[in-house]
């Protein structure tokens, strides 16, 4: 099975910040990488995927970057809507997903 | 506008069995293929089964395997998760998961595996 594991798990960032999220998988998944936000009480949403495609109404300030192993999602400037948990999923071989990195307010 | 409303959750003893079901709207339901993804209380997410659009094809994470069928109903547009031997384990809230990937015959397999689309979840608790 691959493992996918995410750092840092909790962020603290004010709005305004440049915030980076990174996701390492245990082997080589190309760029089969899909990002999601999930807020409390609510289903995720996904962000990105293929590693670095913007999934269409998602706003620009996000981006991902990354192929093989090694993966980041950016927020270029944080928004208050995006304070919540960002999960990486590896889709190489079916779907596993990181931990988790929760965004919270500094 | 794609909808997906989960149903059927509840307490339920070890050893029990629960049906979810999962209404779709809003897209042409029978040539994508679905998932359930689950989440243990403050805890990741967990892909948990998989379906292709005709239905002739199923997948499953080796934590349910031989305990929970997957199945779906292009008529009613509605998607089934059957969960039999339940453990404590189990406990989870259950999303439904529509793949983004678009096949009028159906018969698109494997899936992506990554999901455009989620329910609200229905929350499934195994104790007694």
């Amino acid at each position: 099975d691959i493992q996918m594991t995410q750092s840092p798990s909790t962020l603290s960032a004010s709005v305004g910040d440049r915030v980076t999220i990174t996701c390492r998988a245990s082997q080589s998944i190309s760029s089969w990488l899909a990002w999601y936000q999930q807020k409390p009480g609510k289903a995720p949403k996904l962000l990105i995927y293929k590693a670095s495609s913007l999934e269409s109404g998602v706003p620009s300030r996000f981006s991902g970057s990354g192929s093989g192993t090694e993966f980041t999602l950016t927020i270029s400037s944080l928004q208050p809507d995006d304070f919540a948990t960002y999960y990486c999923q590896q889709y190489n071989t079916q779907g596993t997903f990181g931990q988790g990195t929760k965004v919270e307010i500094k | 506008e794609v909808q997906l409303v989960e149903s059927g959750g509840g307490l339920v003893q070890p050893g029990g069995s629960l049906r979810l079901s999962c209404a779709a709207s809003g897209f042409t339901f029978s040539s994508y293929a679905m998932s359930w993804v689950r989440q243990a209380p403050g805890k990741g997410l967990e892909w948990v089964s998989a379906i292709s659009g005709s239905g002739g094809s199923t997948y499953y994470a080796d934590s349910v395997k031989g305990r929970f069928t997957i199945s779906r109903d292009n008529s009613k547009n509605t998607l089934y998760l059957q969960m039999n031997s339940l453990r404590a384990e189990d406990t989870a809230v259950y999303y439904c998961a529509k793949d983004p990937y678009y096949d009028s015959s159906g018969y698109y397999w494997p899936p992506t595996y990554y999901f455009d689309y989620w329910g609200q979840g229905t929350l499934v608790t195994v104790s007694s």
